[in-house]
């Protein structure tokens, strides 16, 4: 399969534990995103990277978040002291410059 | 500010039959604008995309129409299928950025038989 993986699909955690996701994105994509969708909403905005910079963080996206894509393939996305409000689909994005955008299956996670 | 706004959330129609869904953007500047089916579980699926330099885009039963100095664009489904039941999603790319997409809040297409 040559198109954006992501792992894992489905995540249980505690409250207040830390997650980590990780994207890997078609592989001559020099773009990376990453959106989170809530039930019946459309996907929501919170980074993205052109090679490994990052070169955009949404407003919404807490210091509890972090991202990197540290050699400009694959990316992992942090979130530490998960909240009950957390809970999601997280979903990763890739595409060349100016080109289309292609998504992940996404990695639903569930915090308790 | 950054806003992209769509209609109707739900929406159900014969098989057979037309559907169309609506969206409005807010950034003039922007010049993109896909449209993202969504089934249930799944992941968003690029199905057209249309670019500001043209003001209609169709691929089979599929088309996406742009109005720029109205900054509406419109997604046309014709001779539609159950299969076609899905969510689908309009976004644009605001604040001029143009990899960053704003997607509207979705439309439930249900084709019944």
């Amino acid at each position: 399969d040559t198109g954006v993986s992501q792992d894992p699909r489905h995540k249980i955690t505690k409250r207040g534990q830390n997650v980590t996701f990780r994207c890997d994105p078609i592989s001559e994509h020099n773009r990376l995103y990453w959106y989170r969708q809530t039930l019946g909403q459309g996907p929501e905005f919170l980074t993205y990277f052109q090679n490994e910079a990052q070169l955009e963080k949404s407003r919404l996206l807490s210091d509890r978040f972090s991202a990197e894509r540290p050699k400009g393939s694959f990316s992992t996305l942090e979130i530490q002291r998960t909240e009950q409000g957390d809970s999601a689909m997280y979903l990763c994005a890739s595409s060349l410059e100016g080109g289309r955008a292609f998504f992940g299956q996404g990695t639903r996670l569930t915090v308790v | 500010g950054e806003n992209v706004e769509q209609h109707p959330s739900t929406l159900s129609v014969q098989e057979g039959d037309s559907a169309v869904i609506k969206c409005t953007y807010s950034d003039s500047a922007s010049n993109y604008f896909p449209w993202y089916k969504q089934e249930l579980g799944k992941r968003p699926q690029l199905i057209i995309d249309i670019r500001s330099n043209v003001g209609e885009k169709k691929d089979q039963r599929i088309a996406v129409t742009l109005n720029k100095t109205a900054k509406h664009f419109s997604l046309h489904i014709t001779e539609t299928q159950p299969e076609d039941s899905a969510v689908y999603f309009c976004a644009a790319p605001l604040t001029g950025t143009a990899s960053k997409l704003t997607f509207g809040t979705g439309t439930r297409l249900q084709v019944t038989l």
